[in-house]
């Protein structure tokens, strides 16, 4: 069974601060890997998504991620943060074979942007 | 265009009752799934249903059941409620099983 690790639980950043928040899963085989992102008061949202080819994908709101298989990783990066970037994010993977049915979350990452 | 709706939004229920909850997904998507949120954690995946029929199952014990009718709307029933199945249970769709996913705001069941 796959699993996903997020080992930040809560990142606080300065407007403009670049970020990274760290995703690394565990399985055996191929997989597809995502980014989900829940504002305040909202609901889970995609962000980005990555099944095969060029492994920096990038997603909406500037956002971008870069899969590195030999790491078995899917970081998060963003140049430069803004206050309403202030949001829990989900990394999240499946088998590649799967669709996207059994999506194996982890236990998020809270960023707080401080104006 | 309405998004995926989930109702009741709030629920309270004593431990042994039995409680189910709706999902109407986003107009056309057939295929819906299941996630259960615990507070701190993240999703986990409950059911995934496609065409009326199941297609994925994730590792909850039988008191979980789920079904989808002909207009793809689904209900999720939990029997036998314990204290730990307090959580936000999200619905989910998508166009097809290995599309994008919409997830709906959730229905927050609290069990006393």
């Amino acid at each position: 069974a796959q699993s996903v690790s997020q080992h930040n639980h809560h990142v606080i950043l300065s407007e403009a601060a670049s970020l990274e928040l760290g995703c690394n899963y565990s399985y055996g085989g191929t997989v597809n890997l995502f980014w989900y992102v829940q504002y305040p008061g909202q609901h889970l949202q995609l962000l980005l998504k990555y099944f095969s080819g060029d492994p920096l994908v990038k997603g909406i709101k500037g956002f971008e991620a870069e899969f590195i298989k030999s790491k078995f990783s899917f970081n998060l990066r963003k140049p430069s943060v803004q206050w309403s970037d202030t949001a829990e994010y989900f990394c999240a993977v499946n088998p590649s074979w799967g669709g996207n049915e059994k999506l194996t979350f982890g236990t998020g990452t809270r960023l707080t942007i401080i104006p | 265009d309405a998004g995926v709706t989930q109702s009741p939004t709030h629920l309270i229920k004593t431990r042994g009752q039995q409680v189910t909850l709706r999902c109407s997904p986003i107009s056309g998507h057939k295929s819906v799934s299941w996630y259960q949120q615990v507070l701190g954690q993240g999703p986990q995946f409950i059911f995934q249903y496609y065409e009326k029929e199941e297609r994925g199952r994730g590792n909850f014990p039988d008191r979980f059941s789920a079904r989808q009718f002909p207009n793809y709307s689904s209900e999720l029933n939990v029997n036998a409620l314990l204290l730990g199945d307090s959580a936000l249970y999200l619905c989910a769709s998508s166009l097809l099983p290995n599309e994008k996913l919409f997830f709906g705001s959730g229905t927050q069941l609290s069990v006393l």
